[in-house]
């Protein structure tokens, strides 16, 4: 059974950092791509990042561009989102989730969507 | 690109047919469109990838359509369960990007 698990999530303060983790199992980490996707209190969703499978290509939402980093431990089965310079717009709920196919952003069999997320973990921002 | 979905509300009873609209600012190619199903405190679900294809254990009183700039999500015979808010989402490779609509959300009427 595919499983993935965040955790890292909680209260900061604006400017602050903190660093968010998905422990994946049930399926061969390694092979896929990875993403990260947020939503807002009462909003809809809104992809933050993205990460091959070899961890060698990092993608980034302007919106978080320069101040998030992704990462990933293939030893581990985890993905990290590394979150600095906070503001309240960042708050939400944030989900790991794994790409639909094992196939990397640039292969033309890629697909483009999640088939599995995880239960989310709250970021909030506020002094 | 930007997705539009409408409608933002549909009222529908149990045993009717919902229609839910994606309309992408360009053109999409299929195999980038999929349709996402979220229940309140939930991680959304994935219910269609590549415009039509059913996700896997997704009940086949869901399909999508379409092609270029509108993609449809039908469900044939509302059961209970189905009551949610639906999301499409799209992926753009020139760079890598991963784009949502806002949502409809399905209603008892």
């Amino acid at each position: 059974e595919v499983q993935l698990l965040e955790s890292g999530g909680g209260l900061v303060q604006p400017g602050g950092s903190l660093i968010l983790s998905c422990a994946g199992s049930g399926f061969t980490f390694t092979s896929y791509a990875m993403s990260w996707v947020r939503q807002a209190p009462g909003k809809g969703l809104e992809w933050v990042s993205a990460i091959s499978s070899s961890g060698g290509s990092p993608y980034y939402a302007e919106s978080v561009k320069g101040r998030f980093i992704i990462s990933r431990d293939n030893s581990r089965n985890t993905l990290y989102l590394q979150m600095n310079s906070l503001g309240a717009e960042d708050t939400a709920v944030y989900y790991c989730a794994k790409d639909v196919s094992n196939y990397d952003f640039w292969s033309g069999y890629y697909l483009g969507s999640f088939d599995y997320w995880g239960q989310g973990t709250l970021v909030t921002v506020s002094s | 690109i930007v997705l539009t979905q409408s409608p933002g509300t549909l009222s529908l009873s149990p045993g009717e047919r919902a229609t839910l609209s994606c309309r992408a600012s360009q053109s999409v190619s299929s195999s980038y469109l999929a349709w996402y199903q979220q229940k309140f405190g939930q991680a959304p679900r994935l219910l269609i990838y590549g415009a039509s294809s059913r996700a896997t254990g997704i009940p086949d009183r869901f399909s999508g359509s379409g092609s270029g700039t509108d993609f449809t999500l039908i469900i044939s015979r509302l059961e209970p369960e189905d009551f949610a808010v639906y999301y499409c989402q799209q992926y753009g490779s020139s760079p890598p990007t991963w784009t949502f609509g806002l949502g409809t959300k399905v209603e008892i009427k």
